[in-house]
């Protein structure tokens, strides 16, 4: 199965800011997914990544909010831009065929 | 919305066999059941998946009910390890579009307790 990196682990931003979360498979996948979990809460799919295409985004998530790049087959970066406080959750990467991998994830705060 | 149903949380004692139940009632015939696992403040861990036919592997066995409306995750001998969030997902099984995403419910709590 395929072997995700995800940087940062963690982070403290302040408010107003962005900050690019990054992932690398060690493989190449077709599909690469982002997730958030929220404080004792389940994951939430952000949205699908396609390289050479753009990402599609699940209901209550978007582009401007969460812009993503796939810029090749074993690469992808998610963005949270303009932080809130409402922000502060895990964030994973996802990829793989069949049992998808997970990243370890990055545990961000915003202040 | 998920299409599963779990129990919130289990016991277990270790070193016995940890029976965790799943309800997926409205599952279609391309739907495949997959298991992961969430130990604490890491990312999710891929178990196991099956069609309908019981499958086992290193980790744990999967049995499917004749009419796919229900599975069990049986884990045969439960460590402290095994203390994780444990979700059913089904999903069907192709690698492009959006029928291939992973969409998590609340899961269930295993603790397994010395």
């Amino acid at each position: 199965s395929a072997v995700i990196s995800q940087k940062p682990s963690r982070d403290i931003c302040q408010r107003g800011t962005s900050l690019t979360i990054q992932c690398q498979v060690d493989s190449q996948v077709t599909m690469m997914f982002w997730y958030r979990q929220q404080p004792g809460q389940s994951l939430t799919l952000i949205a699908t990544a396609n390289q050479g295409s753009e990402a599609t985004y699940e209901s209550g998530f978007v582009i401007d909010k969460f812009p993503i790049s796939r810029p090749n087959l074993t690469f992808s970066t998610l963005t949270v831009s303009n932080m809130s406080p409402e922000d502060s959750s895990i964030y994973l990467c996802s990829a793989g065929v069949g049992g998808y991998t997970f990243g370890s994830g990055t545990r961000l705060t915003v202040v | 919305d998920a299409k599963t149903t779990q129990p919130p949380s289990m016991d277990c004692a270790e070193g016995r066999a940890a029976n965790l139940p799943c309800n997926h009632s409205t599952i279609s015939g391309n739907e495949y059941v997959y298991w992961y696992r969430q130990i604490h403040s890491q990312g999710p861990q891929y178990i196991i998946h099956g069609l309908k036919n019981n499958e086992t592997n290193e980790m744990a066995s999967l049995i499917i009910t004749e009419d796919r409306k229900s599975s069990t995750l049986i884990l045969p001998h439960a460590t402290l390890r095994d203390t994780a969030v444990y979700y059913c997902i089904v999903r069907v099984e192709n690698y492009g579009g959006s029928q291939g995403n992973l969409i998590f419910g609340k899961g269930t709590k295993l603790s397994v307790k010395p």
